[in-house]
């Protein structure tokens, strides 16, 4: 069975501060995907890795995919209290299959 | 562009009641997703279908979960009979084709809770 780890599980830091959340799986996935959830929304897709090491950046946000494309980060530069939210991978292997999330909570 | 539209948004039912929610995805968008999230946990697919075909459905519990699209648009989920353990939020989700790298579009869901 695939299973995706997300940690940290909650994390609550001050704005400004770096920090960095991750998805691991002894599973390879073809493509992974990080996701933003806000309460009472759908989530909403933030990136797709699809390459072993690719690096992608969306503003402050830089996503890594692994080398073994079995595993994922996320690091936030100076975090922003519009960070707060449920950031959730999901990765393409047999199925679709999503992480438990990793809740962030940036303090002003 | 109109987005994944859901409704209800909320329902309570009893135990060993029956209720259907209804999804209809982004124009155009050939896959639709249905996914179960529990609190605390990451969305869990139920079943995936192709226009009207069914893709994936490995994890939808078959004895009291039904799912269906016809005409390769609008889709229905139905429970029956509902179970304590039925209560999450529904999640409907459309994407162009049905490749990895294609963008899944989330409704806002349908919060079920059966007493």
């Amino acid at each position: 069975t695939q299973l995706l780890e997300q940690s940290p599980q909650f994390l609550s830091i001050q704005e400004g501060e770096n920090l960095t959340v991750y998805c691991n799986s002894s599973s390879v996935f073809s493509s992974l995907q990080w996701y933003r959830q806000e309460p009472g929304e759908g989530p909403v897709l933030l990136v797709t890795v699809v390459t072993g090491g690719e690096v992608k950046k969306l503003k402050r946000l830089t996503f890594q995919f692994g080398d073994a494309r079995k595993d994922s980060s996320l690091h936030i530069t100076a975090a922003q209290p519009g960070d707060t939210g449920l950031y959730l991978c999901a990765g393409e292997g047999d199925k679709i299959i999503f992480g438990k999330g990793t809740r962030l909570h940036i303090l002003p | 562009e109109a987005g994944v539209a859901q409704s209800p948004r909320y329902k309570i039912i009893e135990k060993r009641q029956s209720v259907a929610f209804w999804c209809n995805p982004i124009s155009g968008h050939a896959t639709l997703y249905w996914y179960q999230q529990i609190l605390g946990q990451g969305p869990k697919l139920l079943i995936q279908f192709q226009n009207n075909g069914v893709v994936d459905d490995s994890q939808l519990p078959k004895d009291r979960f039904s799912a269906e699209r016809l005409k390769g648009v609008d889709s229905t989920l139905k429970i029956q009979p509902a179970k304590l353990e039925d209560s999450a939020v529904y999640l409907c989700a459309s994407s162009l084709y049905q490749r990895s790298t294609d963008t899944q579009y989330f409704g806002p869901g349908t919060r079920l809770t059966v007493l």
